[in-house]
């Protein structure tokens, strides 16, 4: 079946751009994570919905950082006013439903470059 | 908070040699513990899991025991082979939370 997909693959941004990064989650999936992979670094927590509600954003880096899951299935983060420092790979990840026995599904990432 | 600590790398050896990476973790709570591996050009994938003390999670010839004494998750394999060339994450996920916390992860290199 199909897994989590992110869209772009790859972003390149000039400093001061705003970029949007898409997510679509397994279908059916409730829980929906975003994470941020510097390069050499595991994956840091950056947010969490479950269904449409975003339940934690304590990861999210700074103000410029904004996430929505309006119809509790495709996410999209944005960023503003890009930053060299947010070049980094975005990860999304999806869950079936909460518990400790519940398996998160990574997609392929997205790679943000800012120049 | 939660934190995972593992082994740095990169690690290099021969096909059909022992791979140990070392995993400790600290964490509030009584955490699930996970292995996930990226291979080249790929995403993060599950390799393994436990959910409580003295559980062994084991997959293609992985196998990882949760120590809640030492804190401890140590991944090994009795015999690798090239394809399991991939960089490897240790993870938990606190029973109170929801979020992974990775380890800054192992690169391996299998050489035939």
């Amino acid at each position: 079946g199909a897994g989590v997909s992110q869209s772009p693959r790859y972003k390149v941004a000039k400093r001061g751009q705003d970029v949007a990064l898409r997510c679509d989650p397994i279908s059916g999936h409730v829980s929906l994570f975003w994470y941020q992979q510097a390069l050499g670094q595991g994956p840091e927590f950056l947010t969490y919905f479950q269904n449409e509600a975003q339940l934690d954003k304590s990861g999210l880096p700074s103000d410029r950082f904004f996430a929505e899951r309006p119809e509790g299935s495709v996410s999209t983060l944005k960023i503003q006013r890009t930053q060299q420092e947010d070049s980094a790979v975005y990860l999304c990840a999806s869950r079936l439903a909460g518990g400790r026995s519940y398996e998160q599904y990574f997609g392929p990432g997205t790679r943000l470059t800012v120049t | 908070g939660n934190s995972v600590t593992q082994m740095e790398g990169p690690v290099t050896l021969s096909e059909e040699a022992f791979l140990t990476i070392n995993c400790t973790y600290t964490a509030t709570g009584y955490p699930s513990l996970f292995w996930y591996v990226q291979y080249p050009g790929e995403g993060l994938q599950l390799l393994l899991k436990a959910t409580k003390a003295d559980d062994k999670g084991s997959n293609k010839g992985f196998e990882a025991t949760y120590r809640k004494e030492t804190t401890s998750f140590h991944l090994e394999k009795g015999s690798v082979q090239v394809s399991d060339s991939a960089v490897y994450f240790c993870a938990l996920s606190d029973p109170n939370d929801y979020k992974l916390s990775f380890g800054a992860g192992t690169t391996v290199t299998v050489r035939a």
